[in-house]
């Protein structure tokens, strides 16, 4: 089945310790995206990856990174997580092989809480 | 201003109404436009694509109008299934340009009561 997984789904935290949300789609995807939804806000975009090793930040990357060693997966990193960045986090991916736009898929999401 | 702004809502409408909302862009270089759906605490799904020339796809109706800078949708013969928050998203550069940023509205809500 065509997918987009998210580990974990629920995460509680405290400030401060270090934490990596995965992200991995099966679908051969060249793009893959990672987004923040708060209320009021809608989604915002933290970064995005248009290949392997290629990575670019999105309208809110402060207190985030991302890697992209491999097609499938782009882990998210909180290096010091903060009470703000209590979110619902969704990844999602598309293919790059037409010239228009294609669907993103997204992911479950992943609900973080920071204390 | 914000980049994508939509009313939020919530419609309320009953179950076979025609309803629809808009939703106005800031960049007139915007080259991509999307309704998607996002069911509570769920992720989102592409709904439709908006093209210039209008699309249908059953119920739904979609319309650019790039003059006045918005998207329209628009739901005939509403259904409770249709009860979701409908997210507007536009896409500001080519496809392959560096600038692939895609901006989402905060979404509009809607509620149809039997």
């Amino acid at each position: 089945e065509a997918q987009v997984t998210q580990n974990p789904r629920y995460l509680i935290t405290v400030t401060g310790k270090k934490l990596t949300v995965t992200c991995s789609q099966n679908m051969n995807h060249e793009y893959m995206s990672w987004y923040r939804q708060d209320p009021g806000l809608g989604l915002r975009q933290i970064y995005y990856s248009m290949n392997v090793e290629v990575t670019d930040k999105g309208d809110v990357p402060e207190g985030y990174k991302v890697s992209r060693k491999e097609k499938r997966n782009f882990p998210l990193i909180l290096e010091s997580p903060s009470p703000n960045q209590t979110s619902l986090y969704f990844c999602a991916s598309s293919s790059l092989l037409s010239l228009s736009y294609n669907e993103q898929f997204f992911g479950p999401g992943t609900r973080l809480t920071v204390l | 201003r914000k980049e994508v702004e939509q009313d939020p809502g919530p419609f309320n409408v009953p179950e076979g109404a025609t309803v629809a909302f808009n939703c106005t862009y800031s960049n007139s270089a915007s080259q991509s436009f999307f309704w998607y759906r996002q069911d509570c605490r769920k992720e989102p799904k592409l709904l439709m694509s908006v093209y210039s020339s209008g699309n249908e796809d059953g119920r739904f109706t979609a319309q650019l109008n790039r003059a006045s800078q918005y998207i329209s949708l628009l739901i005939r013969d509403s259904k409770l299934s249709d009860s979701a928050t409908y997210l507007c998203v536009v896409s500001p550069g080519p496809r392959y340009s560096s600038a692939s940023k895609i901006i989402f509205g905060s979404g509009t809500r809607l509620s149809i009561r039997p």
